[in-house]
């Protein structure tokens, strides 16, 4: 089974600080990740994907997120927030089930950037 | 390159109606998966089509069914609609099945009274 867990329901951040959406996952075998951002009345825009490789990934709109395979975690940061950042971060995982792709999505951050 | 397009963007229907929704995903992409976005359940996996055929399927009722086209297009139907069914149905396109990163439509927002 896999699952993914997103501890924040709202992040609040001041314009121009750094700031981190959480997420930590469950998964057997190695995991599939992504980070997707919704807009009011919007479909979700994707942002950045970890298949393999470096731990640090970096995505759309200056975000970047870190793979850390001992903490099970894949945290969204960016350097400086913007107050156009604000909206609501899904993370994702894909199904491990051969021949599966469907994404198995945590409960979603909202993250509002405060002028 | 024009994203996944997906229509109606909005929809009535009453109890026990049923409703069909239309997903055009991005040109060269074949596979089409849905998803179903409520406040109380949050975003969730209906079925996933690649080459006219379902692939893989949620946790969801018979009411809920979809079909591919041969050029990619793909429908999702509702029958006998519940109330409970009111929701933003997402559609996503990939190139391929196998872990290709999943491209959202904007959605059709259904309200069912």
């Amino acid at each position: 089974a896999q699952s993914v867990a997103q501890p924040e329901d709202q992040v609040n951040v001041a314009e121009g600080n750094p700031l981190t959406v959480k997420c930590t996952y469950s998964v057997s075998g190695n995991p599939y990740l992504f980070w997707y951002v919704q807009y009011p009345n919007r479909g979700l825009q994707f942002l950045l994907k970890y298949i393999t490789g470096d731990n640090l990934v970096k995505g759309s709109y200056g975000f970047e997120a870190e793979f850390n395979k001992s903490q099970t975690s894949f945290h969204l940061k960016k350097p400086s927030a913007l107050v156009s950042d604000s909206a609501l971060y899904f993370c994702a995982v894909r199904a491990t089930q051969t021949g599966a792709n469907n994404l198995f999505f945590g409960t979603g951050t909202r993250l509002t950037v405060i002028p | 390159k024009a994203g996944v397009t997906q229509t109606p963007r909005y929809l009535i229907k009453t109890r026990g109606q049923q409703v069909t929704l239309s997903c055009s995903p991005i040109s060269g992409h074949r596979s089409v998966s849905w998803y179903q976005q409520t406040p109380g359940q949050g975003l969730q996996f209906l079925f996933e089509y690649f080459s006219e055929t379902q692939r893989n399927k949620g946790n969801f009722p018979g009411r809920f069914s979809g079909r591919q086209f041969s050029n990619s297009r793909s429908e999702m139907n509702v029958s006998t609609l519940e109330l409970g069914d009111s929701a933003l149905y997402l559609c996503a396109s990939s190139l391929e099945p196998s872990g290709g990163t999943q491209y959202f439509g904007p959605g059709t927002r259904l309200l069912v009274l």
